[in-house]
């Protein structure tokens, strides 16, 4: 069973237009982030939900809207996507979010491509 | 906020040799210096994490070292086998959340 499954795999679409990307855990963990991962490799963190509330959410342009219905779930909507979005967006949980640590469980990952 | 750099970012290792990943941080408050290893077109995954009340920790062929003093941690891969080659990256936390390092891709060569 997938832990973090994050859907859709790979998403291919136009400029303009708006997508979603999907996320869900199986872990039973308190907090849900998103991080992009440019074509350099460099993972930056966009947000991270704790029990649904918003803790982090870093300088993202407001094209990037993420929604959390329950702890088990964070999705991001994409709206008016640009070239620049095109990068492999990474869902992750972690048991604890505040104030302790704990590690992160990666989902596979969405590969965006936008043309 | 904190900025981890990492070293290397390319390195090529003969297969049996040790390998060795350098991170410096800037916060001074971290506390947890996790390690990631992806593959191509995976995700990363963690593979030895350190908390700062510790300076060395191992797990077979992996071990890391700490310095809190020069704000330092390293990634020591011993007898390097041909499935070790991927992207590594190390990570610090301080507040809220895990600053990433740019990454090494480490390469094993037969």
């Amino acid at each position: 069973d997938t832990a973090v499954s994050q859907t859709p795999k790979y998403l291919v679409t136009q400029m303009g237009n708006d997508k979603s990307i999907k996320c869900e855990q199986n872990l039973g963990h308190d907090t849900m982030y998103w991080y992009k991962q440019d074509s350099k490799k460099f993972l930056k963190i966009m947000f991270s939900y704790n029990n649904k509330e918003l803790i982090i959410n870093e300088t993202v342009p407001n094209r990037f809207s993420p929604k959390s219905p329950d702890k088990a779930h964070l999705n991001l909507h994409i709206n008016s996507l640009e070239l620049g979005d095109s990068a492999v967006y990474f869902c992750a949980s972690s048991q604890y979010g505040t104030g302790r640590n704990s590690p992160l469980h990666f989902g596979n990952g969405t590969r965006l491509t936008v043309t | 906020g904190e900025n981890v750099e990492q070293h290397p970012s390319t390195l090529s290792v003969q297969e049996g040799d040790s390998a060795v990943i350098k991170c410096t941080y800037s916060d001074s408050a971290s506390n947890y210096f996790p390690w990631y290893k992806q593959e191509l077109g995976k995700r990363p995954q963690l593979i030895i994490d350190i908390r700062s009340n510790v300076g060395e920790k191992k797990d077979q062929r992996i071990a890391v070292t700490l310095n809190k003093t020069a704000k330092h941690f390293s990634l020591h891969i011993t007898e390097t086998q041909p499935e070790d080659s991927a992207v590594y990256f190390c990570a610090a936390r301080g507040n809220e959340k895990l600053t990433f390092g740019t990454g090494t891709r480490l390469t094993i060569i037969p």
